[in-house]
């Protein structure tokens, strides 16, 4: 049982580039999250998903899309990297709104 | 919204207590408790769901009061591996994203 998988670990990207994070879960849970986490700002919701085709705008979505096509996989996308997206993210997911999320390991991307 | 915690942080003793508390302006559905360790993910702890069902952690004990829209977490007779940064995240009555709070960071000294 992997739980969370988020990849890569680390990315180092230039401003305007564009790139993938992956995560995907192995649980059958139904909602899955990305958040963005820099210090002092807690955990912010970037966008978020409650099944397959089903996804929404969290608190700070602008520069970054998603999709959900399979109950596994959530990937977040880039468009334009700019300095400001540096931060570590994490993908989380639950079986729903009564439990728990399980968080992956995280990404720290830097934008140069 | 993000809700609000406080303290920002906490430095205590082993063996003593702590509170933490967490705040929303809008009407919740439940509220979760998170640990995280520096540089490691947050780990769920507990959740609180509105009716006064309490689900998780068996020995870090919180309260839900549904009409003040708060929460609380109490740590007691706190040991070492209590340090951390805390999170609460909360669930509004009207949508299903888990919002977090800025956190508390936790250290207990021997």
């Amino acid at each position: 049982n992997a739980g969370v998988t988020q990849t890569p670990k680390f990315q180092v990207l230039k401003t305007g580039q564009s790139m993938t994070l992956q995560c995907a879960q192995d649980m059958n849970h139904e909602y899955m999250s990305w958040y963005r986490q820099d210090p002092g700002m807690g955990l912010r919701l970037i966008h978020y998903s409650v099944g397959a085709g089903i996804t929404d705008q969290g608190e700070v979505p602008n520069g970054y899309n998603v999709s959900r096509s399979t109950t596994e996989d959530f990937p977040l996308r880039l468009l334009s990297a700019a300095p400001s997206q540096t931060s570590v993210y994490f993908c989380a997911s639950s079986y729903g709104a009564d439990y728990g999320y399980t968080f992956g390991s995280g990404t720290r991307l830097t934008v140069v | 919204q993000q809700p609000v915690q406080s303290p920002q942080a906490v430095i205590l003793r082993e063996g003593e207590d702590a509170v933490i508390n967490c705040s929303s302006s809008k009407a919740l559905y439940s509220v979760h408790w998170y640990r995280q360790k520096h540089g490691e993910a947050p780990v769920f702890l507990m959740i609180l769901l509105k009716g006064g069902e309490q689900k998780g952690h068996d020995k870090i004990s919180a309260s839900f009061n549904e009409k003040k829209q708060q929460s609380s977490l109490y740590l007691t007779a706190s040991q070492l591996s209590y340090s951390g940064t805390y999170f609460c995240g909360a669930y509004s009555n009207s949508g299903y994203a888990l919002n977090f709070g800025k956190g508390t960071s936790l250290l207990v000294t021997p």
